[in-house]
C-alpha cells in the first residue's frame, strides 16, 4: 500500500511566522505535490515536484515555496504566514512519466494563521 | 469558466435509490479522467478512472461524453457508506500531462 505522511494534522501558527510543512512517501513516486483546499474553492495546485531538486509552480504559488532535497520528501514552506493562507494542506504523489496517474494523498495539516 | 464544473449538491437521497452526478471539463486536451472520493475531513481517494468505453465497478459505474466534454457517476443501491464528497478530476496538458484538475466536489448524503 502506497502510504503518504505528512509531519501534522493540526498546525496553529502566529502571523509573519516561517512555517515548514513535511511530506514523506514510501513508494518511490517520481513526482509530488501539494495542495491546498478551501470550502468553495476545491483543491488547488500550489507546487509540484517530477524529480529530486526539480519544481513547477501550481495555480496559486505566491507566498509558497518548496523544498525537493530527497526523493521520498517535499516540503512546502510558507515563507512569512498570513491569515489567508490558513486551510488544509495535503501532499499528494505518484508515479513519472507522462501519463497523469493516480495521486495518493496524505491525511492533511489544518493549518490555522492567526 | 471553471476547467471542472460539478453541481456542489447536497445530493440527499434514501438507501437503495440510484443517484447520478455529473461533471463537465473546458480543456478538450484531457485524457485522462477520475472519480475520487472524499470522507468528510479525510483526504481524497481514487474510486476510479474513467474510460472512454465506459467502465463499471460493483455499483458504480463511469462515463465519458468526450463530443460533450461531460463524466458522469452512477451509484446504484446506495448505501449509508456511500455518503461522501465525489470530485471529478481531468488531466490537463500542461507538463507532459502529470497535473490533475480537481472540481470543487458533490456532495451526497444517503439516509436511513
Amino acid at each position: 500500500d502506497v502510504k503518504v505522511t505528512q509531519s501534522s494534522r493540526y498546525l496553529v501558527k502566529r502571523t509573519g511566522e516561517k512555517v515548514f510543512l513535511e511530506c514523506v512517501q514510501d513508494m518511490d513516486h517520481e513526482n509530488m505535490f501539494w495542495y491546498r483546499q478551501d470550502p468553495g474553492l476545491g483543491l488547488r495546485l500550489i507546487y509540484f515536484s517530477y524529480d529530486v531538486k526539480m519544481k513547477e509552480k501550481g495555480d496559486i504559488p505566491e507566498g509558497y515555496s518548496v523544498s525537493r532535497e530527497k526523493k521520498e520528501r517535499f516540503s512546502l514552506i510558507l515563507e512569512s504566514a498570513s491569515t489567508n493562507q490558513t486551510s488544509m494542506y495535503l501532499c499528494a504523489s505518484s508515479w513519472g512519466g507522462t501519463v497523469a496517474d493516480t495521486q495518493y494523498f496524505g491525511p492533511g495539516t489544518r493549518l490555522t494563521v492567526l | 469558466r471553471k476547467e471542472v464544473e460539478q453541481d456542489p449538491g447536497p445530493f440527499n437521497v434514501p438507501e437503495g435509490a440510484t443517484v447520478a452526478f455529473n461533471c463537465t471539463y473546458s480543456n478538450s486536451a484531457s485524457q485522462s479522467f477520475f472519480w475520487y472520493r472524499q470522507d468528510c475531513r479525510k483526504e481524497p481517494k481514487l474510486l476510479m478512472s474513467v474510460y472512454s468505453s465506459g467502465n463499471e465497478d460493483g455499483r458504480f459505474t463511469a462515463q465519458l461524453n468526450r463530443a460533450s466534454q461531460y463524466i458522469s457517476l452512477l451509484i446504484r443501491d446506495s448505501k449509508l457508506s456511500d455518503s461522501a464528497t465525489y470530485l471529478c478530476v481531468v488531466n490537463n496538458d500542461r507538463n507532459a500531462g502529470n497535473m490533475l484538475t480537481f472540481g470543487g466536489g458533490t456532495r451526497l448524503m444517503v439516509k436511513p
